[in-house]
């Protein structure tokens, strides 16, 4: 069975701060994992993805995220915080044989002026 | 826009009753997934079609079914309703079946009163 846990369902940052958003999953064969975000009232929009390949990503509006098998870790980051990212960010993991996504319980972004 | 339409975007009801949520995939994406999303399940996969046929299913009571017709649009049936079914129902296509990326729709508030 496959999970994913975010840790820190509120994070606060300022903006021009660096945001981290933390991930690791669970999984018994070679994972693929994504970030989505979630803005209000609105559905999830893909930001990045890892499938295979180069384990760093980069991904839309200057986020990007590392896959580190060793620490069964996808962490999202962005170099400096804009206040348009506040919103719900959520880490998922599947699989090449699996086609749905498993979601974390999300992250709360908040950005501070 | 993710081309992926839902309907009804709000939808009110009691106990007891039952509703019928819809989703237009976008065109061309033969597989379509319905998740359920609330403040203390997080979300939750419920189930997968793919061109028509069930493929995966995740945590659905047996209260709720769906079907993916032959123009690729899915319904998903809740019965039965209880005030814990109350909810944002989310509708996502992709084009292949594993680990493609996932288009969500902007979801259907269902509220049970």
């Amino acid at each position: 069975a496959q999970s994913v846990t975010q840790l820190g369902s509120h994070v606060s940052v300022s903006e021009g701060a660096l945001v981290l958003l933390r991930c690791n999953y669970s999984s018994s064969v070679p994972p693929y994992l994504f970030w989505y975000v979630q803005y209000p009232n609105q559905g999830l929009q893909l930001l990045l993805k890892y499938t295979t390949g180069a384990t760093l990503v980069k991904g839309i509006n200057g986020f990007e995220a590392e896959f580190k098998k060793s620490e069964t870790s996808f962490h999202l980051t962005k170099p400096s915080a804009h206040m348009s990212d506040a919103a719900e960010y959520f880490c998922a993991v599947s699989s090449r044989s699996q086609g749905n996504l498993i979601f974390g319980k999300g992250t709360k972004l908040s950005v501070k002026p | 826009d993710s081309g992926v339409t839902q309907t009804p975007k709000h939808l009110i009801t009691a106990t007891g009753q039952r509703v019928t949520l819809r989703c237009s995939p976008r065109s061309g994406d033969l597989s379509v997934y319905w998740y359920q999303q609330s403040l203390d399940q997080g979300l939750q996969f419920l189930i997968q079609y793919y061109n028509g046929e069930e493929r995966a299913k995740g945590n659905i009571l047996e209260r709720f079914s769906a079907q993916q017709f032959p123009d690729l649009h899915s319904e998903l049936n809740l019965s039965s309703l209880e005030l814990g079914d109350s909810a944002l129902y989310f509708c996502a296509s992709s084009v292949v079946w594993g680990a493609g990326e996932l288009f969500f729709g902007e979801g259907s508030r269902l509220t049970v009163l």
